[in-house]
């Protein structure tokens, strides 16, 4: 058990728009769920932990207005990145844990690129 | 400052060469320290948890120990199939958020 999945896994947008990525706890209830954002080579690194029908903590330096959290269910978590720029492109990674634990499973991840 | 070190950054092996990554921490009171597996371009894949001085745990050609300042992921016998980038985390002191570390990017040549 302990299945994430997310959707889409690769999306290609246009300077100025909006997209929304999709993370689902497929076998259990996630009660926290987090997000993260990845560059070449380098480690993950926290945007915001959101916990179901909560307001999002972001990390310090992550534009709440700018990537929108919404975890409306014990199973699913959206980012939505308003006005993506070219500096947005990345990979972007989420996980969800269950009540009272600490580890974390993964989803598969979503490489966005803003042209 | 809670802080997670692994080591080395890179770890290049031969089929069946025998060795260890480390990843050292600094946290006050462990709740769990974890191991994960990360392939490019893929989410990381969870290997271990442990949660106290002396434990160890196997998967295959993995085994995870812990004392009180590392943790030490040895691979015995490693397979090309086996290089991926290995990532250790501890929880943060502040709510269930995980701090990673850098990673050690393991390459097994044939």
């Amino acid at each position: 058990g302990a299945v994430v999945s997310q959707h889409p896994s690769r999306v290609i947008c246009k300077s100025g728009t909006s997209v929304k990525i999709e993370c689902r706890s497929l076998d259990f209830q996630a009660t926290t769920m987090f997000w993260y954002r990845q560059f070449p080579k380098q480690s993950l690194m926290l945007m915001a932990t959101s916990n179901e029908g909560s307001k999002a903590t972001y990390e310090q330096g992550v534009e709440k207005d700018k990537f929108l959290i919404n975890h409306a269910s014990l199973t699913l978590s959206t980012l939505t990145v308003t006005s993506a720029h070219p500096e947005d492109s990345s990979f972007y990674i989420c996980s969800a844990s269950r009540s009272g634990e600490f580890g974390q499973y993964f989803g598969p991840g979503t490489r966005l690129t803003v042209t | 400052e809670d802080q997670v070190t692994q080591s080395p950054e890179a770890l290049r092996l031969q089929e069946g060469e025998s060795s260890s990554l480390n990843c050292s921490y600094t946290v006050s009171g462990l709740r769990g320290l974890f191991w994960y597996r990360q392939d490019p371009g893929k989410g990381p894949e969870f290997l271990f948890t442990l949660y106290s001085a002396g434990e160890e745990k196997e998967k295959e050609r993995l085994k995870a120990t812990l004392t009180k300042k590392e943790s030490f992921l040895h691979i015995t016998a490693p397979k090309p199939e086996d290089s991926a980038t290995y990532l250790c985390a501890v929880p943060s002191n502040s709510g269930y958020a995980l701090n990673f570390g850098k990673g050690t990017s393991l390459l097994v040549t044939p």
